[in-house]
């Protein structure tokens, strides 16, 4: 079982460039999520889906956009780069429903440099 | 609305010292809390959590309990390792399945 996986594991970007992020989960999550992970900030919400062909916005959505054709993937794009999105991404999925205690699992990251 | 405050960092300890980090939330309704630990380099892991008012979450020797009347959540463990130098978050989970998180301390054990 595989989990979420997320490629690439680091890239650098020229700014400007477009770069699309990927996430595949195969825990058949209805519900995903992209974070950036920046030193002295912990996590901060991109986007999210509560279910294939739904998206929403988060916390710090400007630069970014996401699509979820599908329950498993939910690739993140970054149009025109910039400096200021040099981060680690982490994607994440979630089970949802009224159960509590549904956790959110997270992929291992992508370290993503813009210069 | 909701929220999660936790201690900051870092934080240094001896091996064998005890660990207190501070977590305490705002919330509306019934939330489940979770302490998630990322070791570095990688993505964030489950701890432990607790899904209701006096519930205690556990798993490694680290322990919390979920204080509805002081809106807590503290993470505890009696002796730490240097294994368990990470960084730590605490989370919460709304009734409508909307995660907070933290800001994540930093913990580091000396031999």
């Amino acid at each position: 079982i595989a989990g979420i996986t997320q490629a690439p594991t680091s890239q650098i970007l020229a700014a400007g460039r477009r770069m699309t992020l990927r996430c595949t989960q195969d825990m058949r999550h209805n519900a995903m999520y992209w974070y950036r992970q920046d030193l002295g900030l912990g996590l901060r919400l991109i986007h999210y889906s509560n279910t294939a062909g739904t998206t929403g916005k988060g916390e710090v959505p400007d630069g970014y956009s996401v699509s979820r054709a599908n329950t498993d993937d939910f690739p993140l794009t970054l149009a025109s780069a910039v400096p200021s999105q040099t981060s680690v991404y982490f994607c994440a999925s979630s089970p949802t429903g009224k159960k509590q205690g549904n956790e959110q699992f997270f992929g291992p990251g992508t370290r993503l440099t813009v210069l | 609305g909701n929220s999660v405050t936790q201690m900051e960092g870092p934080v240094t300890l001896s091996e064998e010292a005890f660990l207190t980090i501070n977590c305490t939330y705002t919330a509306t309704g019934y939330p489940s809390l979770f302490w998630y630990v990322q070791y570095p380099g990688e993505g964030l892991q489950l701890l432990l959590k607790a899904t209701k008012a006096d519930d205690k979450g556990s798993n490694k020797g680290f322990e919390a309990t979920y204080r509805k009347e002081t809106t807590s959540f503290h993470l505890e463990k009696g002796s730490v390792q240097v294994s368990d130098s990470a960084v730590y978050f605490c989370a919460l989970r709304s009734e409508i399945s909307q995660f907070y998180f933290g800001t994540g301390t930093s913990l580091t054990v000396i031999p």
